[in-house]
């Protein structure tokens, strides 16, 4: 079975402070890993998606690596606006089943 | 384009009553999900169809919940007769084949 879950539950970040966010999966054969921020009332919104091992991708602030165990969303300078909770989600070769984690909620304090 | 369309977003509703939730997809896009927010267990996926018929319902919770694709544009997730557990956020997602993009989600609460 299609596991994932995030570390950590909760991060609290002065602005300007750099961190990592991390998300660690077990599928069976991964078709792709996908990062999502959500913000409060809000459906997930799309930001990453990764396919294989070594694969980087970035965006602004937020930069998403992956291996064959996990991935990492960096967020690099961070500012206020950049408060949300980040989904991790990894689809599997077999369907287009989503599998997603429980979230990293990410505070970046003025 | 406008993005997922969902409505009501907000229902609220006595117990044993039925509930439909109404989605519009992203046009062009051959698959339509609906998942289940709570703070306890997470975003779930429910069910999801492709190209109008269901592929995968094993995330259905009860008998209670249905759901249909009758066009390419319009899908219903409906909970008959509605429980106080069925409370939580319900969101719609369409995807052109992997990424998938949400709705607002409908918010239900049943009392």
């Amino acid at each position: 079975e299609d596991q994932v879950t995030q570390s950590p539950e909760a991060l609290r970040l002065q602005e300007g402070e750099s961190s990592s966010l991390n998300c660690s999966y077990t599928v069976s054969g991964l078709r792709g890993l996908f990062w999502y921020r959500q913000d409060p009332g809000k459906g997930p919104e799309f930001l990453f998606t990764l396919y294989s091992a070594g694969e980087e991708k970035e965006k602004e602030r937020l930069k998403a690596t992956l291996t064959k165990k996990e991935s990492f969303l960096h967020i690099t300078a961070p500012k206020p606006e950049d408060s949300a909770t980040y989904l991790c989600a990894v689809q599997d070769n077999y369907g287009q089943n989503f599998v997603f984690g429980p979230g990293t909620r990410l505070s970046v304090l003025p | 384009d406008a993005g997922v369309i969902q409505s009501p977003r907000h229902e609220v509703t006595e117990m044993g009553q039925e509930v439909t939730l109404r989605c519009k997809p992203i046009s062009g896009h051959d698959y339509l999900f609906w998942y289940r927010q709570t703070m306890m267990r997470g975003l779930e996926l429910l069910i999801y169809f492709n190209n109008n018929v269901p592929i995968d319902d094993s995330g259905m919770p009860e008998d209670r919940f249905s759901a249909k694709m009758p066009n390419a544009s319009f899908s219903t997730l409906k909970i008959q007769p509605s429980e106080p557990r069925d409370s939580a956020v319900y969101f719609c997602a369409s995807s052109p084949f992997d990424t998938q993009y949400f709705g607002p989600g409908t918010r239900l609460t049943v009392l």
